[in-house]
């Protein structure tokens, strides 16, 4: 494998379940991203991990808890979601520095549609 | 408040150029960001600027003028797989990256 990868691709979940979203990146990166892209809008980000440690959190509802085990993983826990939270769920990764983040590099995204 | 502003949707001909413009107004700027998304696929990075002029990488090439918050991405000898969505970014003073909604070109033959 190589790049950036999430699973599952397709996700239909009740208002009542819970899941995990799951990303992996092979690039050596060490700060992995969640980001939520709605139709017609601007990629919203959700959380950043740097070097495992959470340095952004954008006004999350709390129903959405990332988990970052180490620096090739990342997972989004879902818990009681909303119809409105129906999106593609971006992962990307990228190099941090002194200087700040580098270019990011995403995955493929999970299509989540919540009844 | 911070804003990127790029036009949503864009028709071009297979074979012709076409320019995708970005205006922005950020919290300070460290480079400006195009990305190409396929529907259904993960954004890929296409280009990055950080100093005032052109560059170029193949068929594509982006503008950056940091004086009037503007850059434009140039698509040349258009190609039917260049249907896609193009996204402009910009990483502000606080390394935070500002995103466009997007500008979805279709490519007619």
């Amino acid at each position: 494998e190589t790049g950036v990868t999430q699973t599952p691709r397709h996700l239909v979940m009740g208002m009542t379940n819970k899941k995990s979203l799951k990303c992996e990146q092979h690039l050596g990166h060490n700060a992995m991203y969640w980001y939520k892209q709605s139709a017609k809008k601007p990629l919203e980000l959700m959380f950043v991990y740097s070097l495992e440690e959470r340095v952004e959190n954008n006004s999350v509802p709390s129903r959405f808890s990332p988990e970052c085990p180490n620096s090739s993983h990342l997972f989004l826990h879902l818990h009681t979601l909303q119809p409105e939270d129906s999106a593609l769920y971006l992962c990307a990764s990228s190099t941090a520095t002194s200087g700040g983040w580098e270019t990011q590099y995403f995955g493929p995204g999970t299509r989540l549609l919540v009844l | 408040g911070q804003n990127i502003d790029q036009p949503t949707e864009m028709t071009a001909t297979e074979g012709a150029i076409v320019q995708i413009n970005c205006t922005y107004q950020t919290s300070g700027f460290n480079g400006l960001f195009w990305y190409q998304q396929h529907a259904g696929e993960a954004p890929t990075f296409l280009s990055y600027n950080v100093l005032d002029g052109l560059e170029e990488k193949g068929r594509f090439s982006s503008f950056l003028s940091r004086s009037k918050g503007y850059s434009y991405l140039l698509l040349k000898e258009l190609q039917m797989k260049d249907s896609a969505s193009y996204l402009c970014a910009v990483r502000d003073s606080n390394y935070q990256l500002i995103w466009g909604a997007g500008t979805k070109l279709i490519i007619k033959p």
